[in-house]
Order: structure tokens, then sequence, then C-alpha cells
């Protein structure tokens, strides 16, 4: 069964740090999403991605976050300078419009520790 | 600003016996509402849907009901299963094509 993939699966960072979490979506789906959920609390939208362009963002998707889609095939999270409250595990989602945009299939998350 | 809400953090029950997971939602606006599931070390999967034209949808052992005057719907499992023992997210969408808003999520305990 085709599967969204996540890398890494927990990155340790010093605050300030860059940080990029990868993800490789299913092949033939063209939305794509950053969800994050902090330890405890609800999963949260970060940004939706349509035709190589942000689509949608919620306000925690600051200019310290950047998404792009550098080949047919990843899918990145890149946060520019972290900070301890970015602490959280982000997980990524991809879905195509013939089945409902929002029915996404979610990767196993990354785990981002900042110290 | 919580638009969908999942007040009760955790819910045990009986093996075999029926779960009922219960969410809220306040924003009228909300025309598509999805479970999923959620097991550790893993992302969330999809379980089942319901658009607001309906009041119940059914997919083996699993019935979501939909109460749009209360802003309310409820995830039935039955029979409960131990596998089923999981984290249950409600979510809530203006319709099929927009992003989901989560909720906080119910720990789902199926006893033996």
């Amino acid at each position: 069964e085709p599967e969204v993939t996540q890398t890494p699966s927990h990155q340790v960072t010093q605050m300030g740090q860059e940080v990029i979490l990868r993800c490789v979506p299913i092949s033939n789906h063209l939305y794509f999403y950053w969800y994050r959920q902090i330890l405890g609390q609800k999963v949260e939208f970060l940004v939706s991605f349509y035709n190589n362009e942000i689509s949608e963002k919620s306000e925690i998707f600051d200019d310290q976050f950047s998404v792009e889609r550098p080949d047919g095939s990843n899918f990145t999270l890149k946060i520019r300078s972290t900070k301890l409250e970015d602490s959280a595990m982000y997980f990524c989602a991809s879905s195509t419009p013939g089945y409902g945009a929002n029915v996404l299939t979610f990767g196993a998350g990354s785990r981002l520790t900042v110290l | 600003d919580q638009q969908v809400k999942q007040n009760s953090p955790s819910l045990s029950v009986q093996e075999g016996r029926i779960s009922i997971l219960n969410c809220d939602y306040t924003n009228s606006m909300f025309d598509y509402f999805l479970w999923y599931k959620k097991y550790p070390a893993e992302g969330p999967t999809f379980l089942i849907s319901i658009s607001s034209i309906k009041d119940k949808n059914e997919d083996g052992r699993f019935t979501v009901f939909l109460n749009k005057s209360a802003k309310h719907l409820s995830l039935h499992i039955v029979p409960s299963q131990p596998g089923d023992s999981a984290v249950y997210f409600c979510a809530a969408a203006m319709n099929r094509d927009d992003k989901i808003i989560f909720g906080k999520g119910t720990r789902l305990h199926i006893l033996p």
C-alpha cells in the first residue's frame, strides 16, 4: 500500500539552528500538507501546498517556516531558526482530489526536539 | 480557539461492548467531518467521514452520527476489539477539498 515517508524520524537540535524535515508524499497525490502536534496537544495545521505553491497557511507558519517541493518527489519543511516551542511531532500528509482532498494520508512523523 | 472539541481525553471500554466517542464543533461553516485513528509512533490514519447532508455513515464496525443542529458528532465502534485501542481524532473541514481542523483526540482503551 502506498505510504508517505518522512525523515528523519527524530531530530535533536540547538535553539537557533536551521532544521529541514523531509517528506516523500504518495506519488500520484497533488495536495501536500504539514501538521504538527506538540506533546499532549491537538494536531495543528501548518500549511497546505498545491500546484507548486502554498495554498493556505496558519498563523503558526510565520517567516521562520518555509516549504519547498524541490523535485517531483520530495516535500520539505524548513525552520530557519528553531525555538524551544518548535519542539513537536511534525506530520507530513498528502491527498488526491479524486477521493476528497481532505482524506489525508499521513506519514509516521518527525519528532523535533529543540534544546 | 478550539473549533473542534473532544472533551473526553480518554475512554475505557470492555472488549465486545460499544465504544462511543464524542465531538463538538463551533464553526457552522464546517460541512465535512472525519475521524482519524492514531497508534503510537504512527501518523493518523483516516477512518470514516460524513458530509453535512447526511446524519449517519456506516462502515463495518464503525458508524459516525452527525447532529448539525447540536453541532455534535459521534463515532460508534461495535463491537470494540483490542486493536481499537488508539487515539481517535475528530476533524472538520469547510468542504471536501479544504484543510482539516483536528480536535485534541480521545485515547480509547479496550479492556480485556
